[in-house]
């Protein structure tokens, strides 16, 4: 069956550029997160979604990235003005659940997108 | 402030061998712990998920087990093969205040099985 699909799974960008990531998560999961994965890091928390519940967002890193979900599922993860500190793949999770509901739901992760900002 | 430790960061082994993989966590207050794959250039790949109330969980030669108390699992594989090399991430769920609920990752053990 159809996974959690991201695109572009490649984006090379100038520093200053805004860019837009996009994540298809799978179908009926009402639960979605984006976390960043950088070298020699661990994964980093950006944005939760769960339903029509207000977004988790005490990830975002400053205020040139934010997230929406649009009739909850597709979501988006722009990033404004990027830096070169932007650089690392931005992961994308879906799971039938949020972990509060019954916390027996395991997360669908997408490939990814890298992002490399020059 | 949840943090979540995996030892060893690396590790290498002939096939054949079970081996085990660490993962500690500083606040027991969780809902679950997963343990995912991660091949290079993918995403992740859920292997198993523990329950908070669970004590272990396997799925062919793969076996986790959580003791919540002393904050730490173990993921146990069984005749090692080389396609098992991968890194091996743990993570947990718990709520981090004000009706929100995250996911802390560790930064994974990266296997290497040698043929």
């Amino acid at each position: 069956g159809a996974g959690v699909s991201q695109s572009p799974s490649n984006k090379v960008t100038e520093k200053g550029k805004d860019v837009e990531l996009r994540c298809d998560p799978i179908s009926g999961h009402t639960a979605l997160y984006w976390y960043r994965q950088s070298l020699g890091q661990g994964l980093e928390f950006l944005i939760y979604f769960q339903g029509n519940s207000a977004p988790d967002k005490s990830g975002l890193p400053s205020d040139r990235f934010s997230a929406e979900r649009t009739g909850g599922s597709v979501s988006t993860l722009t990033i404004q003005r990027t830096q070169q500190e932007d650089s690392a793949v931005y992961l994308c999770a879906s799971s039938l659940e949020g972990v509060e509901v019954l916390g027996n739901s395991p997360l669908h992760f997408g490939n990814g997108t890298r992002l490399t900002v020059t | 402030k949840q943090e979540v430790t995996q030892i060893p960061a690396a590790l290498s082994v002939p096939e054949g061998e079970n081996l085990v993989l660490n993962c500690s966590f500083t606040d027991s207050a969780i809902y679950n712990l997963q343990w995912f794959r991660q091949d290079p250039g993918k995403g992740l790949t859920s292997l198993l998920l523990i329950q908070s109330s669970q004590r272990e969980q396997t799925s062919g030669r793969l076996n986790a087990s959580l003791d919540k108390s002393s904050g730490r699992s173990t993921l146990y594989i069984a005749a090692s093969q080389p396609g098992d090399s991968a890194t091996y991430l743990c993570a947990v769920s718990f709520y981090s205040g004000a009706g929100s609920y995250q996911l802390t990752f560790g930064k994974g053990t990266k296997l290497s099985v040698i043929p």
